[in-house]
């Protein structure tokens, strides 16, 4: 059964950087045909699409964030990081970190983190 | 971010039968059978309980039941039951250059 949870700081100051780590355990960052994508929710909203780091550590990032969001994988501790620049108070959310089929199953998410509230303060 | 139209709120009495709507477009949910569903609730992550329009995963009830007609996907609950108040998502690979786009979210309360 796959596993994945988030961790990182709860609060970040404004104009300063996030940045999460979601650990893996029961499947491969770096093998298997899936990609570990990051999504948010801000409270009382719906879901945002964040982007994706692939078993080969290829990147995509939501148009909007590309800017200011990178992702990167550490393959010898199983996990997957975001790191998101300039916050502000719209980066309010909950972050999760998901699993994805490749190509077209990158809407299916079958495996998904608890979540992890990010406020951003000022 | 743009996102599929679900209506924002559904209710219904228990045993009946309801269908929640996830609006589209022909970059998305009209060209591509790659509509996924999710039950979320409060304070909890999503779960998945439909793929690729109607595909359920193991372990989810075969009361939940997905379908697609054009640019409008549907998921149907049948015989709802208290355990199934909560948010529903839908989510559509789409061609517009994000790859994924989710819907609105539709509130489901049993009454």
């Amino acid at each position: 059964q796959v596993r994945l949870q988030e961790s990182g700081p709860g609060l970040v100051k404004s104009s300063e950087t996030l940045s999460l780590t979601c650990s893996v355990s029961g499947a491969s960052v770096s093998t298997g045909s899936y990609y570990w994508i990051w999504i948010r929710q801000p409270p009382g909203k719906g879901l945002e699409w964040i982007g994706y780091i692939s078993d080969s550590g290829a990147t995509n990032y939501y148009p909007s964030l590309k800017s200011r969001v990178a992702m990167s994988a550490d393959r010898s501790k199983n996990q997957f990081s975001l790191r998101l620049t300039s916050v502000t108070a719209a980066d309010t959310a909950v972050y999760y970190c998901a699993r994805a089929g490749v190509g077209m199953r990158l809407s299916v998410l079958d495996s998904w983190g608890q979540g992890t509230l990010v406020t951003v303060s000022s | 971010q743009s996102a599929l139209t679900q209506p924002a709120s559904v209710s219904g009495s228990p045993g009946q039968t309801i269908t929640i709507s996830c609006t589209g477009s022909s970059r998305d949910v009209g060209v591509y059978n790659y509509v996924s569903w999710y039950q979320q609730f409060p304070g909890k992550a999503p779960k998945l309980i439909i793929y690729e329009v109607s595909n359920r995963p193991s372990g989810i009830s075969n009361r939940f039941s997905g379908s697609k007609s054009g640019n409008t996907a549907s998921l149907t609950i049948s015989g709802i039951q208290a355990e199934d108040e909560a948010d529903y998502y839908c989510s559509s690979y789409t061609n517009s250059g994000t790859f994924v786009v989710f819907g609105t979210g539709t509130k489901v309360t049993v009454l």
